[in-house]
């Protein structure tokens, strides 16, 4: 069976500095991955996806996530933080049809 | 613009009742979901389907019931039977390489 655990529920940064979510996944196949972000009441958009070609996948915003199979990780960063990237991220994982496990979703606060 | 449609963004359920949330999409997706979101808890799957005419419980199926009777509805009703509906709902279509959400229904018993 396939599950994510996304590890601290809430991280808060200051406005500039490295912006670190952590992920990790569990998948008897080859996973697709993937990081979505939410805005309060509004539903998921997705940043990036990870589908075995790259294992540094660029996604929109300036996030960035790097697939380590020999730790089954899948790190979202950004260089610099911005007081616009404060919102819920949610890492996913899926199989083949396309079903969409969840983690638990971290809230990532930003500080002037 | 392709995308998806849920409505209403705003649902109040009295004790009781059943209430349907509808969900639209014009991306000629196969395969539909319902999540619901609880503060602390992520998203947990509803119910899904892979095609028209045929769906699947998912991981908190109990007190919900869905229809797939056309590719681009995949309407969820909370019955009376769901003890604690108050929660965010979400739709979403998908393609192996990622889902596309609706921007959500809140539903709220009163």
């Amino acid at each position: 069976a396939q599950s994510v655990t996304q590890l601290g529920s809430h991280v808060s940064v200051s406005e500039g500095a490295l912006v670190l979510l952590r992920c990790n996944y569990s998948s008897s196949v080859p996973p697709y991955l993937f990081w979505y972000v939410q805005y309060p009441n509004q539903g998921l958009q997705l940043l990036l996806k990870y589908t075995s070609a790259a294992t540094l996948v660029k996604g929109i915003n300036g996030f960035e996530a790097e697939f380590k199979k020999s730790e089954t990780s899948f790190h979202l960063t950004k260089p610099s933080a911005h007081m616009s990237d404060a919102a819920e991220y949610f890492c996913a994982v899926s199989d083949l049809r396309g079903k969409l496990i969840f983690g638990q979703g971290t809230e990532l606060s930003v500080k002037p | 613009d392709g995308g998806i449609t849920q409505s209403p963004k705003y649902l109040f359920r009295k004790e009781g009742q059943n209430v349907t949330l509808s969900c639209e999409q014009n991306l000629n997706h196969d395969a539909m979901y319902w999540y619901r979101q609880d503060p602390g808890q992520g998203l947990r799957l509803i119910y899904y389907s892979q095609i028209v005419n045929d769906f699947q419980k998912g991981d908190i199926a109990e007190g919900y019931s869905v229809s797939r009777e056309k590719k681009e509805s995949f309407p969820l009703t909370v019955t009376s039977a769901q003890k604690n509906p108050t929660a965010f709902y979400l739709c979403a279509s998908t393609l192996t390489n990622g889902a596309f959400f609706g921007q959500g229904t809140r539903l709220t018993v009163v």
